[in-house]
């Protein structure tokens, strides 16, 4: 079955300075990748996705990069700031069936 | 729209009761997802509804839990009898395609003692 992984479990960051959190997948067939942002007491709430057609992904102040070879997906944050302090979770879906979350990542933003 | 919108917040019983979640979707969405998430297993899909049918159930974690959507604007996720191993947030979630652009609700922090 499929199973997802982070490689890191807490990253702390300066403000200002870029943040990058990876995910690990296993399955091959998987076709569709999500990230989501969890803040404290509250849902997740969707971030960015991208297809297995793509390598790359950009949104404001996200890039999503999926490299299909190792199997691996990070998020990068630009600029990061105190409002991006947060658990980050990646999905990873094969046609809808199979949806997988990985654990988690928790970012601190520093001052 | 007031978003998607999860009662109760929260849910203490005993072990043995019957728990009903409730779910209202945001209007105009024909996906309705509910997970679980605990600190042992993280984020589960439980299951998922296109225009009120069940897709996808897998994640169920066994017959003692059961879902129910009887029209596009509610959904109950039921469980019976509650032990406390079932004890976590429960979301709801619901989106217009699928997992993707999914909006969740604030969850229900259930705890059976």
């Amino acid at each position: 079955g499929e199973s997802v992984g982070l490689h890191l479990p807490t990253l702390s960051v300066q403000e200002g300075d870029n943040s990058i959190i990876n995910c690990a997948y296993s399955n091959s067939a998987s076709d569709y990748f999500i990230w989501y942002k969890q803040e404290s007491g509250k849902g997740p709430q969707f971030i960015i996705d991208i297809r297995s057609n793509m390598d790359k992904r950009q949104g404001q102040r996200v890039t999503v990069l999926l490299n299909k070879t190792v199997k691996h997906l990070s998020l990068q944050i630009a600029a990061t700031q105190p409002g991006d302090s947060a658990v980050y979770f990646c999905a990873v879906t094969n046609y809808g069936q199979n949806f997988v979350f990985g654990p988690g990542t928790r970012l601190s933003v520093l001052p | 729209d007031a978003g998607v919108i999860q009662s109760p917040r929260h849910e203490v019983t005993e072990m043995g009761q019957e728990v009903t979640l409730r779910c209202k979707p945001i209007s105009g969405h024909d996906y309705l997802f509910w997970y679980r998430q605990t600190m042992m297993r993280g984020l589960e899909l439980l299951i998922y509804f296109n225009n009120n049918v069940p897709i996808d159930d897998s994640g169920m974690p066994e017959d003692r839990f059961s879902a129910k959507m009887p029209n596009a604007s509610f959904s109950t996720l039921k469980i019976q009898p509650s032990e406390p191993r079932d004890s976590a947030v429960y979301f709801c979630a619901s989106s217009r395609r699928g997992p993707t652009e999914a909006f969740f609700g604030q969850g229900t922090r259930l705890t059976v003692v």
